[in-house]
């Protein structure tokens, strides 16, 4: 596609449910990061990949979360066993490896969880 | 302390006025710095990048990066309604790894 694409655009979910995240970064980015945006919080680095492996994991906030990508392309946050503070937007961008200083995100998820 | 500190504002300003957004940061290794700007309920799109020290000029943005000091700025001139967002500044080391301040929320007032 022409941009990055998460889905859903939105979620709502019960306390204590799993959750998954989804991310088609632009075709041919080497590198993918996935955000939490929380309101007033600013961006929150969680997990940046290279290719399929993850050098850099140390943004997840607890075991409840994890991520994965296959392919070199999609990727897909997991959160397990909500809770209320893992509300947010979670933002995913990719870029070029030579072009690391261009990040293109995508619209988000807005997750909420009751 | 956080590696990125930026003022989340709100900053309010009248049309034309000129703005001054900055964050301060503590790693020395950095050596991209970039400027976001995110709409309402949008994804963050890059404005400007510098890389190390010294200025860029971009229309009515100008970037000014003083890494002696830790210290970055954007201008923003002759600033218009559609200016109103949120901006966000971001470090990165040569190995894709970025690091964002918390974006502060600019309102420009006609």
């Amino acid at each position: 596609g022409a941009g990055v694409s998460q889905s859903p655009s939105n979620k709502v979910t019960e306390k204590g449910k799993d959750v998954e995240l989804r991310c088609d970064p632009i075709s041919g980015h080497t590198a993918l990061y996935w955000y939490r945006q929380s309101l007033g919080q600013g961006l929150e680095f969680l997990i940046y990949f290279q290719g399929n492996s993850a050098p850099d994991k140390s943004g997840l906030p607890s075991d409840r979360f994890s991520a994965e990508r296959t392919g070199g392309s999609v990727s897909t946050l997991t959160i397990q066993r909500t809770q209320q503070e893992d509300s947010a937007v979670y933002l995913c961008a990719s870029s070029l490896f030579y072009r690391s200083t261009e990040a293109f995100f995508g619209q988000g998820t807005r997750l909420t969880v009751v | 302390q956080k590696e990125v500190e930026q003022d989340p504002g709100p900053l309010s300003v009248p049309e034309g006025a000129i703005v001054s957004l900055n964050c301060t940061y503590s790693n020395s290794a950095f050596q991209y710095f970039m400027w976001y700007r995110q709409y309402s309920r949008k994804g963050p799109e890059l404005l400007m990048y510098t890389y190390s020290s010294g200025n860029k000029e971009d229309g009515r943005f100008t970037a000014q990066v003083d890494k002696s000091s830790k210290y970055i700025s954007l201008f923003i001139r002759d600033s218009q309604p559609s200016d109103s967002a949120t901006y966000l500044c971001a470090m990165a080391l040569n190995n894709n790894d970025m690091r964002f301040g918390a974006g502060t929320r600019l309102t420009v007032k006609p």
